[in-house]
């Protein structure tokens, strides 16, 4: 089955410093992965999405994320977390054209220390 | 217009009644996709149109739950005889035709949502 497992519920980093946000996918073909993020009382704006091609992709608001098929995985990542990166981010996993459903993780949410 | 537009914002219904949620999606998009998101997870797949045909409905809980596009534009979610677990963020989603959507900068675009609360 389709799956995609988001194993920190919660993660709190000071501000300037680095962020990883983990993301791991069950699928069984090649997978269209994506990463969003969700503000309180927001829908959901996308950070990044893999597709094909390098599998280090560059997002929105500085982030990055690489996929890795031998591990199933597809982190996300910042050199350098701002304040304003507070924040529920969900990795997901959609299918070929993404012409269908998106699969969601549970989230992680983001708090920064001043 | 310049988003996918949900109405309304918050609902509050008392368990029993009837509810019916609104997404207007972007113009000129093709698939609409409805998603139901409980307090402290992550969305999940309701139902999917593509134009007016209802392509996908899976991941609709009951037959309680009931989706039209009629004329391929505004979508209405409906739920019938509300429970509390009804009670939940529900999240609108629109994309460019097929063709178009790889290449999209955003494949799918989300509205704000409607929290409908049931008491």
């Amino acid at each position: 089955a389709q799956s995609v497992t988001q194993p920190d519920i919660h993660i709190t980093v000071s501000e300037g410093a680095s962020l990883e946000l983990r993301c791991n996918y069950s699928y069984g073909a090649t997978p269209y992965l994506f990463w969003y993020v969700q503000s309180p009382g927001q829908g959901l704006q996308l950070l990044l999405k893999y597709f094909s091609g390098d599998t280090l992709v560059q997002g929105i608001k500085g982030f990055e994320a690489e996929f890795k098929r031998s591990q199933s995985s597809f982190n996300l990542r910042k050199p350098s977390v701002h304040w304003s990166d507070a924040a529920e981010y969900f990795c997901a996993v959609g299918g070929s054209g993404n012409t269908g459903k998106l699969i969601f993780g549970q989230g992680t949410t983001l708090q920064v220390k001043p | 217009g310049a988003g996918v537009s949900q109405s309304p914002r918050y609902k509050v219904a008392k368990r029993g009644q009837d509810v019916a949620l609104r997404c207007d999606p972007i113009s000129g998009h093709v698939s609409l996709f409805w998603y139901q998101q409980a307090l402290g997870q992550g969305p999940e797949f309701l139902t999917y149109f593509q134009n007016e045909a209802q392509l996908d409905k899976s991941g609709l809980p009951s037959d309680r739950f009931f989706a039209e596009r009629p004329e391929g534009s505004v979508s209405t979610l409906k739920i019938q005889r509300t429970q509390q677990e009804d009670s939940a963020v529900y999240l609108c989603a629109s994309s460019p035709p097929p063709g178009q959507a790889r290449y999209s900068n955003q494949p799918q675009h989300f509205g704000d949502g409607t929290r409908l609360s049931i008491l």
